[in-house]
């Protein structure tokens, strides 16, 4: 069974970096058929992917267009965990992140498991 | 990108009784199409993946169906513990995962 642990703080000020990490239980960062998500949620965004990191042979990363140039999500293969790391955070970044497992089938993955969720709340 | 649209955005239905959800995408998915379940207060759960399969413990009276841009879940006799926000997403095109805005399924 695996099981998704997440930790990180709930409160981060404004222009400051949300870093939240993702323990993994029951499987390996490394699997080659699956990749580690970070998603979030909020009233006014829904459920937002915001990227992954996937190893396939070699270590790749997408990111969601709208974090593009803040994001970064790392593995940790020493611990089994993956890492979001968020710069320069605003008011609109407030919102409960989840880390997923993707099951992939030739690229298309979808998240079976989930982390049980952090709200992140950005204010001063 | 591709836009998910779900419809309608919240559903009463008696205990019973058939409930019906729906899922647009602005292009097609072929059969990356997944079902999510949330309750308050917890992540989504997965119930649907490739338009029909159900996900491990997701009773027989689920079930995905549609092709290409139109897609439903119907849940053939409403429990009282189905209640919830179901989620379609899809995951077979840019960006890799895109939800729906979800339906809200009220029990009656």
């Amino acid at each position: 069974q695996v099981e998704l642990q997440q930790s990180g703080p709930g409160l981060v000020k404004p222009s400051q970096t949300l870093s939240l990490t993702c323990v993994i239980s029951g499987d390996s960062v490394s699997t080659k058929s699956v990749a580690w998500n970070w998603i979030r949620q909020s009233p006014s965004r829904g459920l937002e992917w915001l990227g992954r990191t996937y190893y396939r042979s070699k270590w790749y990363n997408d990111y969601a267009v709208s974090v593009k140039s803040r994001i970064s999500i790392n593995p940790d293969t020493s611990n089994n965990q993956f890492s979001l790391q968020l710069t320069s955070v605003t008011p609109e970044d407030t919102a409960i992140y989840y880390c997923t497992r993707g099951t992939c089938t030739g690229g298309s993955c979808y998240s079976d498991y989930w982390g049980q969720g952090t709200l992140v709340t950005v204010s001063s | 990108e591709i836009v998910m649209t779900q419809s309608p955005a919240t559903l009463s239905v008696s205990p019973g009784e058939r409930a019906t959800l729906s899922c647009r995408a602005s292009q097609s998915v072929t059969s990356n199409i997944a079902w999510y379940q949330q309750k308050p207060g917890q992540a989504p759960r997965l119930f649907i993946y490739s338009v029909s399969t159900r996900a491990t413990g997701v009773p027989a009276r689920f079930t995905g169906s549609g092709s290409g841009t139109e897609f439903t879940l119907t849940i053939s006799s409403l429990q009282s513990e189905d209640f919830g926000i179901y989620y379609c997403q899809q995951y077979n095109n840019w960006p890799p995962q895109a939800f729906g805005q979800g339906t809200r399924l009220e029990i009656k």
